[in-house]
């Protein structure tokens, strides 16, 4: 049982290229969620899912798009990165959006964008 | 909108100390949950705490337990004994009983913990 994985840890980019964020868990959980955390803040919610086929905006959504084909993944993708989408980018899951369902993080990705 | 606010943006403890950070909320909701989360360097967020609005009763995990006021919406966490491995940020974070709700985290508090 890995948890929650991603990949890469690291990346840089320069400004316009794309990339794919990868997330995934094998603890067959429903619900995942990306977030985005800059220095001097707390976590900030991009996207999430509640099921396969089912995605929704968070806080700060532009810029980004997901999809969710298997309860296993949910990429996430930088269309044309900018600087200000240089951050650390962490992925979570729970069983469900229940209330009392805890949220295993994965272990993030350090992204720079020149 | 919920907020959640953490005061002490760095705190440092010595070892085998107790030591207290604070959180504060801003939510009309009655029913919701709260959670300390703890990030090492290894950048891992791990939970540390949790607690239901609805239970009076303060939550306790070893070491770390949470003194939590909800009229004064105040959820503070206690680590007694500090131990070295202690050293990481720790974040409050809230999340309301309503719909397919994340959770809203504060900035942030630095602990240092110093032999």
């Amino acid at each position: 049982n890995a948890g929650v994985t991603q990949t890469p840890k690291f990346q840089v980019l320069k400004t316009g290229q794309s990339m794919t964020l990868q997330c995934a868990q094998d603890m067959n959980h429903e619900y995942m969620s990306w977030y985005r955390q800059d220095p001097g803040m707390g976590l900030r919610l991009i996207h999430y899912s509640v099921g396969a086929g089912i995605t929704d905006q968070g806080e700060v959504p532009n810029g980004y798009n997901v999809s969710r084909s298997t309860t296993e993944d949910f990429p996430l993708r930088l269309l044309s990165a900018a600087p200000s989408q240089t951050s650390v980018y962490f992925c979570a899951s729970s069983y469900s959006n229940r209330l009392a369902d805890t949220q295993y993080f994965g272990p993030g990705t350090r992204l720079t964008v020149l | 909108a919920q907020t959640v606010t953490q005061s002490q943006p760095e705190m440092s403890v010595q070892e085998a100390e107790t030591v207290t950070l604070s959180c504060t909320y801003d939510t009309s909701e009655n029913n919701y949950y709260l959670f300390w989360y703890k990030q090492p360097p290894s950048r891992q967020m791990i939970l540390v705490i949790r607690q239901e609005a609805y239970k009076q009763q303060n939550a306790t995990e070893n070491r770390f337990s949470v003194n939590f006021q909800k009229a004064a919406k105040s959820f503070s966490l206690k680590i007694s004994d500090s131990q070295l491995g202690d050293t990481a940020m720790y974040f409050c974070a809230f999340r309301r009983n309503s719909g397919n709700t994340p959770l809203v985290f504060g900035k942030g508090t630095r602990l240092s913990v110093i032999a």
